[in-house]
Order: C-alpha cells, then structure tokens, then sequence
C-alpha cells in the first residue's frame, strides 16, 4: 500500500516554455499533497503544500505565480514550472499523506528530474 | 542553529558491522521523527517512524528517540551494501510540515 506514482519521470524543455508535473496517490486517498524539489548533492527543500480543494500554501521564497500548484482530487495533484528556465532545472519529488487509519507518514513518489536548456 | 542536523558524512562501515546514524533537532516540542533511505537518483523510501521515548525495531533497523536530549538514531544492524545510501532524518513541524536534515551518506565496505 500507500505507492505516489508521478509522471513524468523525466522532462527536458527549452527555456520559456512550462511543463506539468502529475502526483497520484494510487491506493490511499491522499488529502494533503507536498512539492519538494532537490538539488545535486542537497536535502529535499519544501515547496508547497496542498490541500484537496484549497490553494496551495507556498514554502517563503516560492514564487506561487511559477510554480502552479493544483490539488482538484483526493488521488492527484500537478505541478506546473511556468515559463522555465535553467536554473530551475532540479529533481521534483511530491509526496502524500493519507487520511486511512489517521496515517502520519508521508509517502514520496520516485520525482520527476527536470533539465531546462 | 539548523532545526534537523545531521553528520553529511561520508560514514564508512564494514559489511556485517552496525552503522550508527546520529540526527539532533531544535524544537523541544516534536512529536514524530521520522528515517528515510534515498539511493542516488531516487526518491526517499520510509524506514521508520518514531513517536516514543525508547526504541522501536523493524527487521535490522532500531530507531531511538530521546526528546530530553532532542536526539534521534537510527542503528543498522548486519550492514550489508545495499544501505549504502543516503539516510535522512526528518521531523514533523507542526500539523503536517516535514524538515529534514541535509542527510548522511553511508557506504557498506565488502
């Protein structure tokens, strides 16, 4: 139980343009959803957290207006890098917490390795 | 003063050996702590969580937990290198915030 799947696994793109990031949660229902992304070599740093129905609520320094958090249903939230650019070019991991048995852990899906040329 | 440290490492055990991973946190009111395993490239896998005073034992792993000291560790018991990885200790802050320590890389000699 309790598998994030995330699609895709790899993206490259050109600068300027966006891309969307999927987050399943595959056999929980997942009610709160978060955004991590990792640089080489770094600790995962929180973006955003989302909550099933409700906007996002962005880590200090996040700029919501790039990174477009939606949470529309229990089993997915996206991710969309707007308006890329190199130095966005970093590893996304979401992970999810489910409400069953009133779990406390989170649970990562395998992230998405973005590179902006 | 960081809110999770650990050691970066790199910490070198033999194979068969325990490995000892140390983490300290700031906030004296934590309540879950919590132990993930992240081989390179890939996304943190959950080891073990912890709530209590004392230790909790799954397989070859034995987390502790000390909140008058604010310490948590997680022991491996049997090393073997497949734990060769990068172990991240993460603390609850909060109703539902994780934050991690930067991680300490360990590798399994044969």
């Amino acid at each position: 139980g309790a598998v994030v799947s995330q699609h895709p696994s790899r993206v490259i793109c050109k600068s300027g343009t966006s891309v969307k990031i999927e987050c399943r949660s595959l056999d929980f229902q997942a009610t709160t959803m978060f955004w991590y992304r990792q640089f080489p070599k770094q600790s995962l740093m929180l973006m955003a957290t989302s909550n099933e129905g409700s906007k996002a609520t962005y880590e200090q320094g996040v700029e919501k207006d790039k990174f477009l958090i939606n949470h529309a249903s229990l089993t997915l939230s996206t991710l969309t890098v707007t308006s890329a650019h190199p130095e966005d070019s970093s590893f996304y991991i979401c992970s999810a917490r489910g409400t069953d048995g009133g779990a406390l852990e989170q649970y990562f899906g395998p992230g998405t390795r973005l590179t902006v040329t | 003063q960081k809110e999770v440290e650990q050691n970066s490492g790199p910490l070198s055990v033999p194979e068969g050996a325990i490995a000892s991973l140390n983490c300290t946190y700031s906030d004296r009111g934590s309540q879950s702590f919590f132990w993930y395993r992240q081989y390179s490239g890939k996304s943190p896998e959950l080891i073990m969580s912890i709530y209590s005073n004392g230790d909790k034992e799954d397989g070859r792993f034995t987390a502790q937990l000390n909140k008058a000291s604010q310490y948590v560790s997680l022991l491996i018991r049997d090393s073997q290198p497949s734990d060769s990885a990068t172990y991240l200790c993460a603390v609850r802050k909060g109703a539902q915030k994780l934050v991690f320590g930067q991680g300490t890389r360990l590798t399994i000699n044969p």
